[in-house]
């Protein structure tokens, strides 16, 4: 049963911590992609890698935030400090070819304190 | 920038048809997507549509396309309380997919 495999699920820190979230795409999906979904905001694209190279990230704050792929199985998404606006369900999904579908994984809800 | 427009709420009664519109404004859009998210997790693919096509019909769903007016419809047959989620229409032509603010639809028994 492939699936995007997501941890933590749930995340709650203070103000200020390190927070990173790991993402396993679809083994031998070649593009990932992270989301951020808040009431306000839906669903935003923070950064996405085609073959573990960064294509887009101008969706994400550079002064906190990090996306990475250090191998195919997997991709991490950092915030340092992490400040309470972040809280939200951060989505990490991957697609098999460009332009086709993204598979989406449970995502990681994070409360900043 | 490119969009993609949907109303935010649908309700209707168990058993009727629910009729989920969208609207985008990229031309060059190749494929278009709905996908459905229940509460606590994540996007779930429920069908795609290829541009060249303008009907795609897969169980109680039908996908109508009008690529002239950019227009697509999620079409959910006989809808039961299980499909009470929010649904996004989604479109994509190159390297990522531009997702629209998602309907709520409510099934009231």
């Amino acid at each position: 049963d492939a699936r995007v495999t997501q941890t933590p699920r749930h995340k709650v820190t203070e103000m200020g911590q390190e927070v990173t979230m790991r993402c396993q795409p679809i083994l031998g999906h070649n593009t990932v992609f992270w989301y951020r979904q808040t009431m306000m905001q839906g669903l935003e694209l923070l950064a996405y890698f085609r073959n573990r190279a960064p294509l887009d990230d101008s969706g994400m704050p550079k002064d906190r935030f990090s996306a990475e792929m250090p191998d195919a199985t997997l991709a991490t998404l950092k915030i340092q400090p992490s400040e309470p606006r972040d809280s939200a369900v951060y989505f990490c999904a991957s697609g098999g070819r460009t332009g086709r579908a993204q598979y989406f994984g449970a995502g990681t809800r994070l409360s900043v304190l | 920038g490119e969009d993609v427009e949907q109303s935010l709420f649908l309700s209707v009664r168990e058993g009727d048809s629910s009729v989920i519109n969208c609207t985008y404004t990229d031309s060059s859009s190749t494929y278009l997507y709905w996908y459905k998210q229940e509460p606590g997790a994540g996007l779930q693919l429920l069908t795609y549509i290829f541009s060249n096509m303008d009907m795609k019909q897969d169980q109680r769903l039908t996908v109508l396309l009008n690529k002239k007016d950019k227009h697509l419809s999620l079409r959910i047959a006989d809808t039961q309380t299980g499909d009470s989620a929010i649904y996004f229409c989604a479109e994509s032509g190159g390297n990522d997919m531009r997702f629209g603010a998602g309907t709520r639809l409510t099934v009231k028994p």
